[in-house]
């Protein structure tokens, strides 16, 4: 089955710099990749994908890259603020598996 | 109601008491799931319906009984529960069973087990 890694597990930054957060996949077959954010007492929420075709989309100030080759893919936030503390979660899947399969999640602290 | 619901949002049990979680979706989807959240833990899936059966059960104790009588409506019958049993419960769903599907959270059940 597939195994997502998801690095680093806490990440803090100042307001107004960037964020990475890298996830690694095992499964080739995997071709759907989508990043929620979960904060704090609320659900996870989806808040960009990508799929296979891609290598790369952009939402404002947020994007992912994936590198299939590699099999890893990554969230980079610019421009942080303190609303984007959140846990971050990536996650992996593919036609041919039930569901994506997660990472562990990222916890982000943006200080003002 | 849009989206995905689950009530209640909190529920307080102890370990002798019989308790029900139920989750509703409104996006009309097929495939409907339950997820254990305990702290600093990854994501763990429970159980998978789709069309109303159940598909997986990831190795979940009979403690926990799941319910799908339509693909709107799930439940997670609850029973002589331990205190490590206490943890955000999250019911999701996807339009079909598929992992290039996108999964719809709901936003969960603080379930402590005294």
């Amino acid at each position: 089955g597939e195994n997502v890694e998801q690095h680093p597990s806490t990440l803090s930054v100042q307001e107004g710099d960037s964020a990475v957060i890298k996830c690694t996949y095992s499964d080739s077959a995997s071709n759907y990749f989508p990043w929620y954010k979960q904060e704090l007492g609320k659900r996870p929420q989806l808040i960009i994908d990508i799929r296979s075709n891609v290598g790369e989309k952009k939402d404002q100030r947020i994007a992912v890259t994936l590198n299939k080759t590699a099999k890893h893919f990554s969230l980079h936030i610019t421009e942080t603020q303190p609303e984007d503390s959140a846990v971050y979660f990536c996650a992996a899947g593919s036609g041919g598996s039930y569901i994506p399969t997660f990472g562990r999640g990222t916890s982000l602290i943006v200080h003002p | 109601e849009t989206g995905v619901t689950q009530t209640p949002r909190h529920l307080v049990m102890g370990m002798t008491n019989k308790k029900s979680l139920k989750c509703e979706q409104h996006l009309g989807h097929n495939a409907m799931y339950w997820y254990k959240q305990s702290a600093k833990k990854p994501l763990e899936l429970m159980f998978v319906y789709s069309l109303e059966e159940r598909v997986e059960n990831n190795s979940v104790p009979s403690r926990f009984s799941p319910e799908c009588p339509n693909s709107s409506h799930l439940f997670l019958h609850l029973h002589t529960l331990q205190p490590e049993d206490s943890a955000l419960y999250l019911c999701a769903s996807s339009r079909g069973l598929a992992g290039t599907d996108t999964q719809y959270f709901g936003p969960g059940t603080r379930l402590t087990v005294l």
